[in-house]
């Protein structure tokens, strides 16, 4: 079955709201990063994060292995978070392969 | 800031020929990666190296080979590209360990096979 699920696969919501994302995991985790794209664009790590919660500006992450759960919140969103947001699954075991969830496509209404 | 370059950065390519894309990264990381993503697959791990000298198979090999002749520098290969190999290519870096195993990406090959 799926090591990742991230959910939800999509989300609109209005400027100025907070947004939160979720990834569940089933297999043993070293650590959790977050990532951001832009169509056509390239992945810009936004978190690495082990366990516990991690804040950058607007951005919050928080995982919690006992639950297998990490999420990413959102506060006060802005149409340029627009875009989508990838959770991948690292096991640690000396090669770090990070197994990706299928992303969620945030999208903003001004 | 980690610095992962690719080039080239588009390719079109015809069945049967032969297609390498290059990866170069000046963070000094031991570990590189070979993803590609594609609608309704996400990102999937094709090779991924250790070092110098070292290459390893990642989840979806067939078809690819890849090289790392230095710690800089880490290329994949396609001896006879198919349309199925159609996709964007994404070269990554990242330190061993536990902790600080945070991994970088470069920005995207996207290659087309007519």
């Amino acid at each position: 079955g799926q090591q990742v699920q991230q959910s939800p696969a999509s989300l609109v919501l209005q400027e100025g709201e907070n947004a939160e994302l979720q990834c569940n995991f089933s297999t043993s985790l070293n650590s959790m990063q977050w990532f951001y794209q832009r169509p056509g664009g390239s992945l810009v790590s936004l978190f690495y994060n082990p366990s516990g919660t991690k804040h950058s500006g607007r951005l919050t992450s928080t995982t919690v292995i006992k639950e297998r759960r990490s999420s990413l919140h959102i506060s006060s969103s802005q149409t340029t978070d627009s875009g989508t947001y990838l959770c991948a699954l690292d096991p640690g075991t000396g090669s770090n392969r990070l197994t990706f969830g299928k992303g969620t496509k945030f999208s903003l209404i001004p | 800031e980690a610095a992962v370059t690719q080039s080239p950065r588009n390719k079109v390519a015809v069945t049967g020929g032969k297609v390498t894309l290059s990866c170069n990264q000046t963070n000094n990381h031991n570990n590189m990666y070979w993803y590609r993503q594609d609608t309704g697959h996400g990102l999937r791990l094709i090779h991924y190296s250790y070092g110098a000298g070292s290459t390893e198979k990642g989840d979806i090999p067939d078809g690819y080979k890849a090289s790392r002749p230095s710690q800089e520098n880490f290329s994949l290969i396609l001896e006879l590209a198919t349309p199925s190999q159609t996709s964007v290519y994404f070269c990554a870096s990242g330190d061993v360990g536990g902790a600080d195993a945070e991994q970088f990406f470069g920005p995207g090959t996207r290659l087309t096979v007519l």
